[in-house]
């Protein structure tokens, strides 16, 4: 059973610019959590969407944003890049609201 | 509402016990606990229902107080593999509440 796919697992993005970030869950699962790493402040909750549906939201700013497709997949958007933004961002799916898996992220560097 | 963790770092020589606390300000719904190590993304260990029920995995067990809203991780007897940071993650109000992390507490096992 394939895990959670994350892509592209590395980018690198100059300040200003936007930056697209891609999902795919677990076959079947359809809630899809984006959450931001970076050292000392743990996992920063984003967004979690279920069923297409944004159920839930972080205490980010606008410039981030996300969507999720009929087929589960989701992405996030994170436009006007600054240097703060750089992080590893992970996602999770589950099935219902148990256990949450993760993928292996996309660390963003902004520079 | 981000849950807090303590200690936030601990050092174990193999074969000693750790406790891992996690509390919240809010009621809790429910209590996951993850494990990350260094460059790889978090694996989920056990979630735990309101109800004060505890679980157990090997010699990882964890317990819910749900009146004082507070569960702790127990690593007994604790292996060179059990390094990493461990995070403990909480919904508040029912299963379609944002799953929120704490920043986490580092494990390091020496021999």
């Amino acid at each position: 059973k394939a895990g959670v796919t994350q892509t592209p697992r590395y980018l690198i993005k100059t300040r200003g610019q936007q930056v697209t970030l891609s999902c795919s869950p677990i076959s079947g699962h359809r809630s899809v959590s984006w959450y931001q790493q970076t050292p000392g402040q743990g996992l920063q909750f984003l967004f979690e969407y279920f069923s297409e549906t944004q159920r839930n939201k972080g205490n980010f700013p606008g410039r981030f944003s996300g969507r999720q497709f009929s087929n589960s997949r989701s992405e996030m958007n994170v436009s006007t890049l600054e240097l703060g933004d750089s992080a590893l961002y992970l996602c999770a799916s589950s099935l219902d609201p148990t256990e949450a898996f993760f993928g292996q992220g996309t660390r963003l560097t902004v520079v | 509402q981000q849950p807090v963790q303590s200690p936030q770092a601990v050092i174990l020589r193999e074969g000693e016990d750790a406790v891992i606390n996690c509390s919240s300000s809010k009621a809790l719904y429910s209590v996951h606990w993850y494990r990350q190590k260094h460059g790889e993304a978090p694996v989920f260990l056990m979630i735990l229902l309101k109800g004060g029920e505890q679980k157990g995995h090997e010699k990882i067990s964890a317990s819910f107080n749900e009146k004082k809203q507070q569960s702790s991780l127990y690593l007994t007897a604790s292996q060179l593999s059990y390094s990493g940071t461990y995070f403990c993650g909480t919904r508040n109000t029912g299963t379609a509440s944002k799953l929120t992390f704490g920043t986490g507490t580092r494990l390091q096992v020496t021999l």
